[in-house]
């Protein structure tokens, strides 16, 4: 089945950094989307990417299909954006996630 | 408008025991998904719904049943309690099969702990 990378798997940041989250994947796939799960396990949708490139705030992200990889990237970062990171694709019905990037930022 | 809801929210149960965990999408979403989460593990894909067919599965045993009514609410239903089957089981629902358009939605999950 389809495999899902992200890296780095631990990410610790001074308040203000800015960061990249990278998610690889082994084959074509129907959508992605990025979350944020919070201490309290609340999946936070961040983006519906499944190419291209989308801003919101401080995040942006970026999609090449073609080649197999998704960036999230997080710009002068906030302890309120610690926590786990997923990326997350569909394909033939199936939704498989990435093992998270854990952002701790640091005050 | 209300989001995706899933009760009950916490959970113990024993070993050898049954359990439902219930899910209710958003409104107009006719697409409800669940999700085990193992701590500190990524998200689990068990089963996906749409239009009350079963659309996806994912590599879980046959204890493991789900079911989607016709006004698209969901039940998980999880026979023979194993000690590793304390997860917290996430919902998410979306517009259409495979979360084309808008992507998915989650809800804040149920904690089951089997003792």
């Amino acid at each position: 089945g389809i495999q899902v990378e992200q890296s780095p798997p631990d990410l610790i940041l001074q308040e203000g950094a800015n960061s990249t989250l990278r998610c690889n994947f082994s084959d074509s796939v129907n959508n992605l989307q990025w979350f944020h799960q919070n201490p309290w396990g609340q999946l936070i949708n961040l983006f519906y990417i499944p190419s291209g490139t989308k801003q919101n705030g401080r995040l942006s992200a970026t999609t090449v299909a073609t080649e197999r990889y998704s960036l999230l990237y997080i710009s002068s970062s906030q302890t309120t954006d610690s926590g786990v990171y997923f990326c997350a694709v569909n394909r033939d019905d199936k939704i498989i996630f990435g093992k998270g990037t854990r952002l701790h930022i640091l005050p | 408008d209300a989001g995706v809801t899933q009760s009950p929210t916490h959970l113990i149960k024993t070993r050898g025991q049954q359990v439902t965990l219930r899910c209710s999408p958003i409104s107009g979403h006719k697409s409800v998904s669940w999700y085990q989460q193992v701590l500190g593990q990524g998200p689990q894909f068990i089963f996906q719904y749409y239009e009350k067919e079963e659309r996806g599965r994912g590599n879980f045993p046959d204890r493991f049943s789900a079911r989607q009514f016709p006004n698209y609410s969901s039940e998980l239903n999880v026979n023979a309690l194993l000690l590793g089957d304390s997860a917290l089981y996430l919902c998410a629902s979306s517009l259409g099969s495979g979360g084309a358009g808008y992507g998915y939605t989650f809800g804040s999950g149920t904690r089951l702990t089997v003792v």
